[in-house]
């Protein structure tokens, strides 16, 4: 079965302070792993994909096949990146699979 | 805006009542999606199109709960006989194929239209 566990409904950090939202998957297959992000009353969009192996707005996310992680990381948080973020488990691009969610708080 | 839009955003009906919701993809997208959010949980996925055939339906979908896709254009959420479990954000995404006909991977989500059945 597909599923996506993410630990914390919250995480609380200072401005400045470096960033670990985690993310762990169970798929027997070969995983395609998202980070989708939704900022206060937008739409839930694309953050990043393991596929890419880029950062954007200094997030990156590293797939550990052995560890079954792709956790999302910052070094330095800023106010902005306040937010709830999901990350998502996509084999071949059919449906999604979600985990609960993390809402992210940076405090100044 | 050419992104994916829903509609209504909101929709308030009475149990046992039936509501119908609409989405519209963005234009050249192939796959269109349905997801269903309950509060303090991600969206989980009910069913999906690729143009108008509708090729996976998750068990979530129960027989009150249809969808079309007839033109391969915009699609309907139906839910007939409403009960106050279906009290939920729906979510409409979409996504496009390669000329190869393999998923880019990336999906566009619509605002959702949230349910209340009182």
């Amino acid at each position: 079965a597909q599923r996506v566990t993410q630990p914390e409904k919250l995480l609380s950090v200072f401005k400045g302070a470096p960033v670990e939202l985690k993310c762990n998957y169970s798929y027997s297959g070969s995983p395609e792993l998202f980070w989708y992000v939704q900022y206060s009353r937008q739409r839930l969009q694309l953050l990043l994909r393991h596929i890419s192996r880029e950062s954007i707005k200094g997030f990156t996310a590293d797939l550990n096949k052995g560890e079954t992680s792709f956790h999302l990381k910052k070094p330095f948080a800023q106010e902005e990146d306040s937010a709830m973020y999901y990350c998502a488990l996509g084999p071949y691009g059919n449906k999604l699979v979600f985990g609960a969610g993390t809402i992210l708080r940076v405090k100044s | 805006d050419t992104g994916v839009s829903q509609d209504p955003r909101h929709k308030i009906t009475k149990r046992g009542q039936n509501v119908t919701f609409r989405c519209d993809p963005i234009s050249e997208h192939n796959r269109l999606y349905w997801y269903r959010q309950t509060l303090g949980q991600g969206p989980e996925f009910l069913t999906y199109f690729q143009n108008e055939a509708q090729l996976e339906k998750s068990r979530l979908l129960s027989d009150r709960f249809s969808a079309e896709r007839p033109k391969g254009s915009f699609s309907t959420l139906e839910i007939q006989r409403t009960e106050q479990g279906d009290s939920a954000m729906y979510l409409c995404a979409s996504s496009s194929l390669n000329r190869g006909g393999m998923s880019r991977g990336e999906q566009f989500f619509g605002p959702g239209t949230r349910l209340t059945v009182l």
